[in-house]
């Protein structure tokens, strides 16, 4: 199976300020179709999750301008570039390229 | 607007069976692929199963392959999950989520599993 390594797992940001998070696959995620499979998912406290961001950079309609996705073959990372508080919550990425499609343990945003 | 509402969770012995199902609305049924995710209490998430437009295609997370089986009917606009043979390890929150990459997902229904 594909290892999705996120870092940090804990991450405390001060409002209005950046926060970066990152995710390494064991594999590349690049498919036959030259799309790359991989999503960010945020899941705030007590809600179901929601994809933020498809296809590395794509953001999902409703999704603030202030998150952004970047990377290529096996090196992704997702920015908030300023931090609100509604942000808070925890941020997976998952890979959806090798069955079975699989996440990152999950970074836990929060307020300092 | 896209709706997927779980049901069917509960508590449940291990060894026994329950069937979870979810009902869609919104959007195009049969012509999108559907998934089961889940959550145990306090852990990240986990791919569970993906099923294509017309059942033809299943795919399972080997921890469930044998045991759970994803279905649909478009006719009723409804995804199914059967699971049988249960552990204490399948005690989840389970979530149902639209395509193959997750675009949307429903609020879940948790399963219990224990003496």
């Amino acid at each position: 199976d594909v290892v999705m390594t996120q870092s940090p797992l804990s991450l405390p940001v001060t409002l209005g300020q950046p926060a970066s998070i990152s995710c390494r696959s064991s594999q590349s995620l690049v498919y036959s179709d030259g799309n790359t499979y991989l999503n960010w998912f945020q899941q705030r406290p007590g809600q179901s999750p929601r994809r933020l961001i498809y296809k590395v950079s794509n953001r999902e309609s409703g999704v603030p301008d202030r998150f952004s996705g970047s990377g290529s073959g096996t090196d992704f990372t997702l920015k908030i570039s300023r931090v609100e508080a509604e942000d808070v919550g925890v941020y997976y990425c998952m890979q959806g390229r090798h069955w079975p499609w699989t996440f990152g343990q999950g970074t836990k945003v929060e307020i300092k | 607007e896209v709706q997927l509402v779980e049901s069917g969770g509960g508590l449940v012995q291990p060894g026994g069976s329950l069937r979870l199902s979810c009902a869609a609305s919104g959007f195009t049924f049969s012509t999108s692929w559907m998934s089961w995710v889940r959550q145990a209490p306090g852990k990240g998430l986990e791919w569970v199963a993906n099923i294509n437009e017309d059942g033809s295609e299943k795919y399972y997370v080997d921890s469930v392959k044998g045991r759970f089986t994803i279905s649909r009917d478009n006719a009723k606009n409804s995804l199914y999950l059967q699971m049988n043979s249960l552990r204490a390890g399948d005690t989840a929150v389970y979530y149902c989520a639209r395509g193959q990459q997750l675009n949307y997902w429903g609020q879940g229904t948790l399963v219990t599993v224990s003496s």
